[in-house]
């Protein structure tokens, strides 16, 4: 079945810091990925859906400079937090549809950030 | 309002018992419907979709689907302790391929 891998799985960074995280589809062309963010007991929470070769959408409420998203190819998107503070500590999950838009939506095993 | 709702649980349920979770939604142009189940500190696993009214069975797990009454429901039989898990809803929106997650319902099976 499809794959969506997403690295790092965990990272612990200092204030200040810019951290970027992977998301690749191994084994299909996705124009389009979705980056959400998780806090502790509360669901998936859509951040921006990231399209092959133009800018991101985002979702009201979050901002498209501290999270700078980049879709270069078909099979990779990254999302840079940038400047992260001790508040942006979450679980960051990427997903994709593959290049048909067929169902279902493939999540990636999700990153772990927590600043320090 | 919340496009998508669940009730959080905890839900708890004997080991060999059905567990019954149920999900509404505001949508009513939505034509698919996902359950996942997602264990703690991992990210969400499919474990049933559904796109058409009544029922679809896969396993231990029937999915219930009324669009008139904008309501998808998940039975899990003879639960077992390892499907102790929070079980998101999820709904594509009738236009795009964003999906909108409920706030999920968590499932204790005790053995």
């Amino acid at each position: 079945g499809a794959v969506v891998s997403q690295h790092p799985s965990w990272v612990i960074c200092k204030s200040g810091t810019s951290v970027k995280i992977e998301c690749r589809s191994l084994d299909f062309q996705a124009t389009t990925m979705f980056w959400y963010r998780q806090f502790p007991k509360q669901s998936l929470m859509l951040m921006a859906t990231s399209n092959e070769g133009s800018k991101a959408t985002y979702e009201q409420g979050v901002e498209k400079d501290k999270f700078l998203i980049n879709h270069a190819s078909l099979t990779l998107s990254t999302l840079t937090v940038t400047s992260a503070h001790p508040e942006d500590s979450s679980f960051y999950i990427c997903s994709a549809f593959d290049r048909m838009g067929n169902q279902p939506q493939h999540f990636g095993d999700g990153t772990r950030l927590s600043i320090l | 309002q919340k496009e998508v709702e669940q009730n959080s649980g905890p839900l708890s349920v004997p080991e060999g018992a059905i567990a019954s979770l149920n999900c509404t939604y505001s949508d009513r142009g939505s034509q698919s419907f996902f359950w996942y189940r997602q264990y703690s500190g991992k990210s969400p696993e499919l474990i049933m979709s559904i796109y058409s009214n009544g029922d679809k069975e896969d396993g231990r797990f029937t999915a219930q689907l009324n669009k008139a009454s904008q309501y998808v429901s998940l039975l899990i039989r003879d639960s077992q302790p390892s499907d102790s898990a929070t079980y998101l809803c999820a709904v594509k929106q009738a236009a795009g391929n964003k999906l909108t997650f409920g706030g999920g319902t968590r499932v204790l099976v005790k053995p």
